[in-house]
């Protein structure tokens, strides 16, 4: 079966600006999060969504945002871009919530300049 | 917050050596303990997961243990090849629907 799926795979924008990243996760799978991570840094934890409603929320300015669609597909938005948000944001679905592990897409590389 | 770290945060190993490396977590409130690897240019990999005291997992030379008492839990590689080379992550799923990653172990295998 398909793999998570995250587009685009590079990104590159300018400071200021906005950008959409999206997520189809895994068929069946309602649970999608969401993960930064930087340069020596580990994975960060971003959001995290069932069933269309953000259960949890990172450490994160209010500049990310995200939502999740009906058929569990998602996105996060970052506006007003800083050159720190440049970094591989990761996507990873799951069957349901604490229990089984997630899935990863390959992420979203972006880069702001 | 939650906490979990790994040590070391990186590893050389030759080939044919065994190592091992750790993950420590919270013992409050514990539910399950994942382990994935990261290999360059690709997804992070579910490797184990975990939910008991005492478990102990196994995936070709790969193994892990986990005491959920303590709070930690080691991931051993026994006769390292140069495809083991990769970044090694714990995650802690917590009861606020958010999976806690450790900051890794990279494994460097050289042959």
């Amino acid at each position: 079966k398909a793999g998570v799926t995250q587009t685009p795979r590079y990104l590159i924008k300018t400071r200021g600006q906005q950008v959409t990243l999206s997520c189809s996760p895994i068929s069946g799978h309602r649970s999608v999060s969401w993960y930064q991570q930087t340069p020596g840094q580990g994975l960060q934890f971003l959001f995290e969504y069932f069933s269309e409603t953000q259960r949890n929320k990172g450490n994160f300015p209010g500049r990310f945002s995200g939502r999740q669609f009906s058929n569990s597909r998602s996105e996060m938005n970052v506006s007003t871009l800083e050159l720190g948000d440049s970094a591989l944001y990761l996507c990873a679905s799951s069957v349901r919530d604490r229990g089984p592990e997630a899935f990863f897409g390959q992420g979203t590389r972006l880069t702001v300049v | 917050i939650l906490n979990v770290e790994q040590s070391p945060q990186s590893l050389h190993v030759q080939e044919g050596d065994s190592t091992n490396f750790t993950c420590s977590f919270p013992s409050s409130n514990f539910y399950a303990l994942h382990w994935y690897r990261w290999e360059t240019a690709k997804s992070p990999e579910a490797l184990f997961v975990m939910t008991l005291n005492g478990d102990e997992k196994k995936k070709g030379r790969i193994s892990a243990t986990l005491n959920t008492k303590e709070g930690y839990s080691y991931l051993y590689i026994k006769g390292s090849q140069p495809e083991d080379s990769a970044t090694y992550l714990c995650a802690f799923p917590s009861n606020d629907y958010k999976l806690s990653f450790g900051a890794g172990t990279t494994v460097t295998v050289r042959a």
